[in-house]
Parts: structure tokens; sequence; C-alpha cells
């Protein structure tokens, strides 16, 4: 199956600084999604993006699908934004359903 | 639109029982999709189903097994519980093969 590998493992920042996640994956992918899985759990959508490049007010998301990786960026962080953050793909016709990475621990520090 | 609502969103039970999670797609969503989160093995594809048949299946052994109903809303079951199966579980609706939106999880504890 499809592989996707997230770095890095662990990030911590100061608060208002500026973040790159990054997202490799081993296949071609028709779905690409990024999350924030918040203190209980849930994940929560951040985008949509298997292709291009959206923005959402201080998060922006950047996927190259032609060279199998997607950037995630978080501007002037707050403390808010600490939680671990996870890329899902979904390759061929979803036979194996979102396949996500490992995640990236987000710590930002007061 | 109300998002995706799962119940119950806690659950102890022990070692050789069975359980019955439940899931309530977003209105006008067919697909949906069970997810196991564990600490050890991230977050992995249990099974979807779409228009109340299973579309796909992850790789977990047969005491899981899940259906849904005419209405989108569906249910796991995982029966003889083993200590490995605390986990927690989500559930994830959408249209078709587009966007998956997660619900809140149900935490299982087994004991």
């Amino acid at each position: 199956g499809i592989q996707v590998e997230q770095s890095p493992p662990d990030l911590i920042l100061q608060e208002g600084a500026n973040s790159t996640l990054r997202c490799n994956f081993s296949d071609s992918v028709n779905n690409l999604q990024w999350f924030h899985q918040n203190p209980w759990g849930q994940l929560i959508n951040l985008f949509y993006i298997p292709s291009g490049t959206k923005q959402n007010g201080r998060l922006s998301a950047t996927t190259v699908a032609t060279e199998r990786y997607s950037l995630l960026y978080i501007s002037s962080s707050q403390t808010t934004d600490s939680g671990v953050y996870f890329c899902a793909v979904l390759s061929g016709g979803g036979a194996d359903g979102l396949t996500f990475g490992k995640g990236t621990h987000l710590i930002i520090q007061p | 639109k109300a998002g995706v609502t799962q119940t119950p969103r806690y659950l102890i039970k022990t070692r050789g029982q069975q359980v019955t999670l439940s899931c309530s797609p977003i209105s006008g969503h067919r697909s949906v999709s069970w997810y196991q989160q564990t600490p050890g093995q991230g977050l992995q594809f249990l099974f979807e189903y779409f228009s109340e048949t299973q579309r796909n299946k992850g790789n977990f052994p047969g005491r899981f097994s899940g259906r849904q109903f005419s209405n989108s809303r569906s249910e796991m079951n995982v029966s003889t519980l083993e200590l490995g199966d605390s986990a927690l579980y989500l559930c994830a609706s959408s249209q078709y093969t587009d966007t998956q939106y997660f619900g809140p999880g149900t935490r299982l504890t087994v004991l």
C-alpha cells in the first residue's frame, strides 16, 4: 500500500514563530487532507488539497502531486495551534481508506 | 449542518465481551468509514460503507464488523474483546471519495 511520511515528528516553537510541516507520499493520490487532532481526539479538517495551494487565515497548504509531497504552513503561531497534525491520503479507488502519516507533534510555547 | 456524531463517547469493557459503536454521518453523506487509533499503530482504516454496502475493508480480523442502515447511520461491532482493542475509534463521513469529516470518536478501554 501507499506510504506516508511526515516530518518533523516533533516541533517546539515560541508563540509568533512560523512553521512548515511536510508530508511525503509514495504513490499518486486522488485525495490528500491535513488534520489537526485536538486534545480530546477529534480530527479537525484543515485542508482538502490533492493538488495546488490553499489558504485559510494563518494556515496555508501546498501539494505538488507530481513530486509526491505536501506542505502545511502555519504563520504567527499561537498556543492554541499546539497538537498533532496529520496528513492523510487516498490512493487508487480508496480500497485502503485514508492512509495516515504518523503525525507531527507541535508545541507552541508562550 | 450538524457534524458527525458518535455514541457512546467512552466505554469500558472486559476481555471476551462484545461492543457496538454508533456513528451518524453528516446529512446527505452516504459514505461512512471507521478508523482505529492506538499509540503503537497510529490511525488505521477498518472499513467503509456506502449505501448500506461494505465497499472497502482494512486489514483487521473478522471480530471487527460493521453495517450501515438505510439512513446512512453506521454501527461497528467488536466481538470477543481483547486488551489490544483498547483504542480511539473514529468515524468519518463523506459524500463519495472526497473530503472526509470525522466525529469526536469513541474511546474504548478493555480491562
